[in-house]
């Protein structure tokens, strides 16, 4: 059964670097998603992405982040200059035509 | 706005008895709503949805959901816990009609099954 995939499963970072976490979403989805969950929190939306633009971003994506479709696979999350407080556990997702978003297993990032 | 209230942060079942995990949802369009299932140090699953088809829905491992317009619920029910089941259940909503849908999750609920 298709899945998406994330890597790394676990990254580690110092303040102020920048970090890109990667997605490949499942192969013929067209809508792809970044959410976060912040220890103890509920999961947030941060961003969705459709024909190679944002469609809609939540507040929490200021200036630091970015996402990037670099080919026909890869979805990834840029945090240009990392803060503390954006360790949480970041989950990718896509949609087909259907109504579900399928989620990966997420990244977790520690900033430190 | 579309919410989403998960009225238990905790629920205790004992195995082979009920579950039922309880939510309420807000939104000013008909809404898509889901259930998903995080066990520990795992990702998100989706169980089931509700899209404005049947207002009962099955989903995997024997769990199901009636979504109910007049009580704005979506409440997630399974006859018969097994000690598998432990792990976090979140209620999810999304505006329906629309291709880039964002999900907004409740806050959880932290499903725990004793022998």
């Amino acid at each position: 059964e298709p899945e998406v995939t994330q890597t790394p499963s676990h990254q580690v970072t110092q303040m102020g670097q920048e970090v890109i976490l990667r997605c490949v979403p499942i192969s013929n989805h067209l809508y792809f998603y970044w959410y976060r969950q912040i220890l103890g929190q509920k999961v947030e939306f941060l961003v969705s992405f459709y024909n190679n633009e944002i469609s809609e971003k939540s507040e929490i994506f200021d200036d630091q982040f970015s996402v990037e479709r670099p080919d026909g696979s890869n979805f990834t999350l840029k945090i240009r200059s990392t803060k503390l407080e954006d360790s949480a556990m970041y989950f990718c997702a896509s949609k087909g035509r259907t109504y579900e978003q399928y989620f990966g297993p997420g990244t977790r990032l520690t900033v430190t | 706005a579309q919410s989403v209230t998960q009225l238990d942060s905790h629920v205790s079942v004992s195995e082979g008895t009920p579950v039922l995990l309880r939510c309420n949802y807000s939104s000013s369009y008909s809404p898509s709503l889901f259930w998903y299932v995080q066990h520990p140090n795992k990702g998100l699953q989706l169980l089931l949805k509700y899209t404005s088809a049947a207002t009962l829905v099955k989903g995997i491992n024997g769990f199901e959901a009636e979504f109910k317009k007049s009580e704005t619920s979506f409440h997630l029910t399974k006859p018969s816990a097994h000690m598998s089941d432990a792990a976090e259940y979140f209620c999810v909503v999304s505006l329906k009609n629309t291709g880039f849908q964002k999900l907004v999750f409740g806050t959880g609920t932290r499903l725990l099954v004793s022998p």
